[in-house]
């Protein structure tokens, strides 16, 4: 069974600090992982994925995200907050092992609150 | 269009009424998905089509719902004699033919029974 867990329902961090957003995952073959970003009305926008290769990779908006196997994590970050970061992240993942599964399962989200 | 595409963005349905869910996904993506996100929840999967075959619906949480490909661009989710707990948004994603693409969503459909 696949299953995504997001232990933090609410991340504040002050404007300029680093932030972190967690999340870990469970699989029964090798992880496709994803983050997406959700702002008030509108749909889930894709921010990153790690596929294979680097643990560490890069995405939109100067997020980045490392995947670490022996924990089965995949932890969000980025350098420095800024307002426009505050929103609703969601991790995902798909079992590569799964023929035809496709589809994504996603975490319940953790809101992101940078303060000015 | 440049994303996917979702109508109505809103709608309101008595209970009992059925309900129709539009959606245009990116031109040339093959894998389609329909997502259900109750409030303050993750989206969860409800059913995938590739092309106009619909490949899993091990999520539709009962046979009042159905969803249609027929020709392997346009989808539609139906609810048939919706209910309250149906209230949520539907939302409907695309990707590109393999299973390390990212899936791009479109803005969702918010369904109210009242």
């Amino acid at each position: 069974a696949q299953s995504v867990a997001q232990p933090e329902d609410q991340v504040n961090v002050a404007e300029g600090n680093p932030l972190t957003v967690k999340c870990t995952y469970s699989v029964s073959g090798n992880p496709y992982l994803f983050w997406y970003v959700q702002y008030p009305n509108r749909g889930l926008q894709f921010l990153l994925k790690y596929i294979t290769g680097d643990n560490l990779v890069k995405g939109s908006y100067g997020f980045e995200a490392e995947f670490n196997k022996s924990q089965t994590s995949f932890h969000l970050k980025k350098p420095s907050a800024l307002v426009s970061d505050s929103a609703l992240y969601f991790c995902a993942v798909r079992d590569a092992s799964l023929t035809g599964a496709n589809n994504l399962f996603f975490g319940t989200g953790t809101r992101l609150t940078v303060i000015p | 269009g440049a994303g996917v595409s979702q109508s109505p963005r809103y709608k309101v349905a008595k209970r009992g009424q059925d309900v129709a869910l539009r959606c245009d996904p990116i031109s040339g993506h093959v894998s389609l998905f329909w997502y259900q996100q109750a409030l303050g929840q993750g989206p969860e999967f409800l059913t995938y089509f590739q092309n106009e075959a619909q490949l899993d619906k091990s999520g539709l949480p009962s046979d009042r719902f159905f969803a249609e490909r027929p020709e392997g661009s346009v989808s539609t989710l139906k609810i048939q004699r919706t209910q309250q707990e149906d209230s949520a948004v539907y939302l409907c994603a695309s990707n590109r033919a393999g299973m390390n693409t990212e899936a791009f969503f479109g803005q969702g459909t918010r369904l109210t029974v009242v």
